[in-house]
């Protein structure tokens, strides 16, 4: 069990770029979840994957933002035509098939927007 | 609509007291229940869940949460802090009527001093 991992852990970027990070969740979850953190605050809810399916989206994720998970596993969220307002910390989170719904977090994409 | 109130930005303790950090959510229907911890420079770590049963729940490191129905509340608690506990506590709640996304507190930063 490696744990959740992300990538780039990284990304400064400028205004108006498109910008796409990755999570692989650990092997054997089938449960995806993306969350966005700024300071002083608790993640927010973005989107849940269950398998390839993704089964709900945060009206937050504005058109500028889409998610995928193509083959059940490694999951990418792209960012176009990136704003200041969306600097912050991308989180990815997993969980296992059964059991009680707790999830376990990568380490997170810090995204700068200039 | 789901909420979760963390009423203390920040808990100072005393090491070897007894802590408490505070919880209240609202959901329309049976809520899931969360805490997770946040070290510095580590990511999101899941500590405990409520999900059905006793309403007295263990989890990690010696922490337990009660869960209390009519007071809508799930309070952390622990018999004697250490100071590896101060960390960044997070209540995350997911209401299981209709929906897969959870709603995280704003934190609580938990200071134990020797």
């Amino acid at each position: 069990d490696t744990g959740v991992s992300q990538d780039p852990r990284h990304k400064i970027t400028k205004r108006g770029q498109n910008v796409t990070f990755r999570c692989d969740p650990i092997s054997e979850h089938n449960r995806l979840y993306w969350y966005r953190q700024t300071l002083g605050q608790g993640p927010e809810f973005l989107t849940y994957f269950q398998n390839e399916a993704q089964l709900e989206k945060s009206r937050l994720l504005s058109d500028r933002f889409s998610a995928e998970r193509p083959k059940g596993s490694f999951s990418t969220l792209e960012i176009q035509r990136t704003e200041q307002g969306d600097s912050a910390m991308y989180l990815c989170a997993s969980s296992p098939p059964t059991g009680g719904w707790e999830q376990y977090f990568g380490p997170g994409t810090r995204l700068t927007v200039t | 609509a789901q909420s979760v109130a963390q009423p203390e930005d920040q808990v100072n303790v005393a090491e070897g007291n007894p802590l408490t950090v505070k919880c209240t959510y609202s959901v329309s229907g049976n809520p899931y229940l969360f805490w997770y911890v946040q070290y510095p420079n580590r990511g999101l770590q899941f500590l405990l869940k409520y999900i059905t049963g006793d309403n007295l729940v263990k989890g990690s490191y010696g922490f337990e949460a009660e869960f209390n129905k009519s007071q809508t509340s799930f309070h952390l608690k622990k018999p004697s802090a250490l100071v590896s506990d101060s960390a960044l506590y997070f209540c995350a709640v997911r209401d299981m009527r209709g929906t897969y996304k959870y709603i995280f507190g704003t934190g609580t930063r938990l200071k134990v001093l020797a």
